[in-house]
């Protein structure tokens, strides 16, 4: 079985700062895919950023990089030069298949508030 | 707009009433997710269907829910003789495969608010 652990329930960073979000992941399968998603106040989940577990470079889509660290089942989301419009609930998630293409399994969540 | 469409977006029903939620994923998509998400909590995978086929149930879908995709379009999820516990939102996502070792992120819907009385 699949488990993400995100610690950080909520966090406040000021406006053009840097933020890290936490996650932890485990499983036994030895391929695997890392999804970031950020839900707005709206409610739908917006695809952020991806890791197979495979790949040798750590992610990045433009403000938004992760930080793998595969030896200690970690996938941290960093968001560089944070907008106000960066507030919102970030989810780590995890699918069994390399390529994403099966069920993900979800973290609890962290809720970014961007502070002007 | 071509991205995931669910009807409807609010429910609110009595105990024991039966409820149906459809989804219309992208028009290419072959795999569609059905999640629910309590409050405070991330989604929890139900079933999903890659075309018509259910590939897989969560032990979470009792037998009171069921769910259909009959001609590998949209799908819908049905949950019969509802309880407060039901009282969710209720995600639907869809995604294809992609050749050349592309990955696949799952495109979400904005989801179907059901609350039971």
């Amino acid at each position: 079985a699949q488990k993400i652990t995100q610690t950080q329930p909520g966090m406040f960073v000021q406006e053009k700062e840097a933020v890290t979000l936490d996650c932890t992941y485990d499983t036994s399968d030895p391929s695997y895919g890392l999804f970031w998603y950020k839900q707005p106040s709206s409610g739908e989940m917006i695809f952020l950023i991806y890791q197979g577990s495979y790949d040798q470079q750590n992610a990045t889509e433009g403000r938004y990089s992760l930080n793998f660290q595969k030896a200690r089942k970690s996938a941290n989301l960093v968001i560089s030069a944070s907008q106000l419009g960066d507030s919102a609930m970030y989810f780590c998630a995890m699918s069994r298949a390399f390529f994403g293409n099966e069920k993900l399994t979800f973290g609890t969540g962290t809720r970014l508030t961007i502070i002007p | 707009d071509t991205g995931v469409s669910q009807n409807p977006r609010h429910k609110i029903t009595k105990r024991g009433q039966n409820v149906t939620f459809r989804c219309d994923p992208i028009s290419e998509h072959n795999r569609l997710y059905w999640y629910r998400q309590t409050l405070g909590q991330g989604p929890e995978f139900l079933t999903y269907f890659q075309n018509e086929a259910q590939l897989e149930k969560s032990r979470l879908l009792s037998d009171r829910f069921s769910a259909e995709r009959p001609k590998g379009s949209f799908s819908t999820l049905e949950i019969q003789r509802t309880e407060q516990g039901d009282s969710a939102m209720y995600l639907c996502a869809s995604s294809s495969r992609l050749s050349g070792g592309s990955y696949n992120e799952q495109f979400f819907g904005p989801g179907t608010r059901l609350t039971v009385l």
